[in-house]
């Protein structure tokens, strides 16, 4: 089964400082899908990147980019700029193509500090 | 992204009661439901997947006889906690998806239950 491991319970950076959280997994499939999920304390999903597995490049969406390296498995979320709003659980999740099944990390719980 | 309506955003309830969830994607049709739990700091539960038609498949340990869900069309999807207890205290969302998003995951505001 795959798994999704984010090894940061709490993370924290100052306000304009660049924060760079970690999250790796575990699959034998070729064909899948990754994802960075913000939950603020509004407590409302809200998607932050996606990365097709295919594609080499990396995500990129605003201050927001990830270092996709497939080989070893891992799924970093860069934050550039910390803005205070970025205050959140950010979650990482797995999905492999032709799956249903999202499995998500345990999370990482990133405050953003003024 | 999609947009999805989940109601109520909070509920109370006395212990042996009944509550119902709804979760309806507003503007793409849901042939597949997930319904999530969340305890405090911790990550999201699967609990059950159900496609619009056909009955719901419950992951190991959740109760299909406690947490009912319906899937009757493919704009709307309820999940009732029956016979509420303290211990079903927790929050609740549900995750539509659609035949044309098929990899996109998107989530309603979630349910904050409170069983007293």
């Amino acid at each position: 089964a795959q798994t999704v491991t984010q090894s940061q319970p709490e993370m924290s950076v100052q306000e304009a400082e660049t924060v760079t959280l970690s999250c790796t997994y575990d699959t034998s499939e070729n064909n899948y899908y990754l994802f960075w999920y913000k939950q603020p304390p509004s407590r409302q999903m809200i998607l932050v990147i996606r990365q097709e597995a295919y594609k080499q490049q990396n995500a990129t969406e605003n201050r927001f980019s990830v270092n996709f390296q497939k080989a070893a498995k891992s799924f970093s979320l860069k934050i550039s700029d910390s803005q205070l709003g970025d205050t959140a659980m950010y979650f990482c999740a797995f999905l492999e193509g032709g799956s249903e099944k999202l499995v998500f990390g345990k999370g990482t719980k990133l405050t953003v500090n003024p | 992204g999609a947009v999805v309506s989940q109601h109520p955003s909070r509920v109370i309830c006395k212990s042996g009661t009944s509550v119902k969830i709804e979760c309806r994607s507003l503007d793409f049709q849901a042939t597949t439901m997930f319904w999530y739990r969340q305890f405090p700091k911790q990550s999201l539960m699967l609990m059950a997947t159900s496609n619009e038609g056909s009955k719901a498949t419950y992951e190991q340990g959740v109760e299909k006889d406690k947490f009912l869900i319906n899937h009757a069309s493919l704009t709307l999807s309820t999940l009732t906690v029956t016979s509420a207890h303290p211990e079903d205290s927790s929050f609740y969302i549900c995750s539509p998806r659609g035949d044309l998003l098929w990899t996109e995951a998107f989530f309603g505001q979630g349910t904050r239950l409170t069983v007293v």
